[in-house]
């Protein structure tokens, strides 16, 4: 079945810095990578997400990329803010779509 | 539009219990889930259902059962609880899989098992 490493676990950086968290998958079949973030004690919520047909996508200072060759994903978070941090959860689902595997999350922390 | 509704926010069980977390969605979702969410682990698929009368097992399904009588609810049950199964569980829902859109989720449930 689909498996999905993330890396890095924590991140800490200044407001203001640049934020990258990579995934890797492991089906090839895989076709849709989307990302969430968690605030402390509420719900995921998706924030941006991409399709194995393209390369790149951006929302105003996220983005998205694949690599589908490498098998590997990327989220780019620019210009920081304190309000960005969060767990952030990266995911592949299988190309039936039966099931959305997700990473283990990164711990984004933003100090201002 | 109350979107994905779990019901009950915090749980207690003893060991041994037995319990329905409930969920429903008002969306006309095709496949709902469930996951756990445990320090460390992300999020682990238990069971999944890709419409009414259909459901299948995902990552992590032993201890629990799951049915799907309408689109709307899919609850999960734990048939004897166990403290391996004190987690933090969310029912989410989308369009029709789990690749086609967004994945909507509940405001998740806190179970502890003693």
């Amino acid at each position: 079945g689909e498996n999905v490493e993330q890396h890095p676990s924590t991140l800490s950086v200044q407001e203001g810095d640049s934020a990258v968290i990579k995934c890797t998958y492991s089906d090839s079949a895989s076709n849709y990578f989307p990302w969430y973030k968690q605030e402390l004690g509420k719900r995921p919520q998706l924030i941006i997400d991409i399709r194995s047909n393209v390369g790149e996508k951006k929302d105003q200072r996220i983005a998205v990329t694949l690599n589908k060759t490498a098998k590997h994903f990327s989220l780019h978070i620019t210009e920081t803010q304190p309000e960005d941090s969060a767990v952030y959860f990266c995911a592949a689902s299988n190309q039936a779509g039966t099931a959305l595997i997700f990473g283990k999350g990164t711990t984004l922390s933003v100090s201002s | 539009n109350a979107g994905v509704t779990q019901t009950p926010k915090f749980q207690v069980l003893k060991t041994g219990q037995s319990m329905t977390l409930q969920c429903a969605q008002d969306m006309n979702h095709e496949y709902m889930s469930w996951y756990r969410q445990d320090p460390g682990m992300g999020l682990r698929l238990i069971h999944y259902s890709v419409g009414a009368g259909i459901t299948d097992q995902g990552e992590v399904p032993n201890g629990y059962n799951v049915s799907r009588s309408t689109t709307e609810d899919f609850p999960l049950r734990l048939l004897s609880a166990a403290p391996s199964q004190t987690s933090v569980y969310f029912c989410a829902s989308s369009y029709r899989s789990a690749r086609d859109t967004e994945a909507f989720f509940g405001q998740g449930t806190r179970l502890t098992v003693v």
